[in-house]
């Protein structure tokens, strides 16, 4: 398996441009979560899906953040209107509950800049 | 609430002397739990995990972590340090209990350990 698969590895944008982070988890697996990486903020947890329903939202930092699971093998991530404090590293992991307990496996990361 | 605590930001040691990275949890059930380590400019990389069984788990990398009930610990070793080790550690836990929380790990802050020659 080629592990969680995440795109664009690197997106610089301007301020109040939309954008558009990608995820493809790895199959087989039923969770997927989107994490954000600051060195201020550490690793937070922005949402999470099981069976392509949003579980828990909590950690979406506001509207301007929206996140869908159309499928098992897709998920996005969308940022509208961007701002500098976005400016982050966005994970996505997935995992299979039944199979050795939830351990999640992380995707390589996006690096967001927002000018 | 289930939590994590790493009480040390960051870890020094020199290669070839032992490494512990410390980890506390706290849960209503029984835990679940991890670690993974993280390379600059790298995901999260699984490193072993403690499900029942064996206190003693280990895992990739000559790792090992010792799970101790009485002590809500979970502590990362490993008897001989690189400098290759040298990155940033998370714990995480999963109650096994909380049915509420399914899927999710709750992840520690992170200690970074640096291994100098």
């Amino acid at each position: 398996d080629a592990g969680v698969i995440q795109s664009p590895r690197h997106e610089v944008t301007e301020m109040g441009q939309e954008v558009t982070l990608r995820c493809k988890p790895i199959s087989g697996h039923d969770y997927l979560f989107w994490y954000r990486q600051t060195m201020m903020r550490g690793l937070e947890l922005l949402i999470y899906f099981n069976n392509n329903v949003p579980i828990d939202d909590s950690g979406m930092p506001e509207d301007r953040f929206s996140a869908k699971m159309p499928n098992a093998s897709f998920s996005t991530l969308k940022i509208q209107p961007s701002e500098p404090r976005d400016s982050a590293v966005y994970f996505c992991a997935s995992s299979f509950l039944g199979q050795g307990k939830g351990e999640q496996y992380f995707g390589p990361g996006t690096r967001l800049t927002v000018t | 609430a289930q939590s994590v605590a790493q009480p040390e930001d960051q870890v020094n040691v020199a290669e070839g002397n032992p490494l512990t990275v410390k980890c506390t949890y706290s849960v209503s059930g029984n835990p679940y739990l991890f670690w993974y380590v993280q390379y600059p400019n790298r995901g999260l990389q699984f490193l072993l995990k403690y499900i029942t069984g064996d206190n003693l788990v280990k895992g990739s990398y000559g790792f090992e972590a010792e799970f101790n009930k009485s002590q809500t610990s979970f502590h990362l070793k490993k008897p001989s340090a690189l400098v290759s080790d040298s990155a940033l550690y998370f714990c995480a836990v999963r109650d096994q209990e909380y049915g509420g929380s399914q899927g999710n790990l709750i992840f520690g802050k992170g200690t970074k350990l640096s291994v100098k020659p």
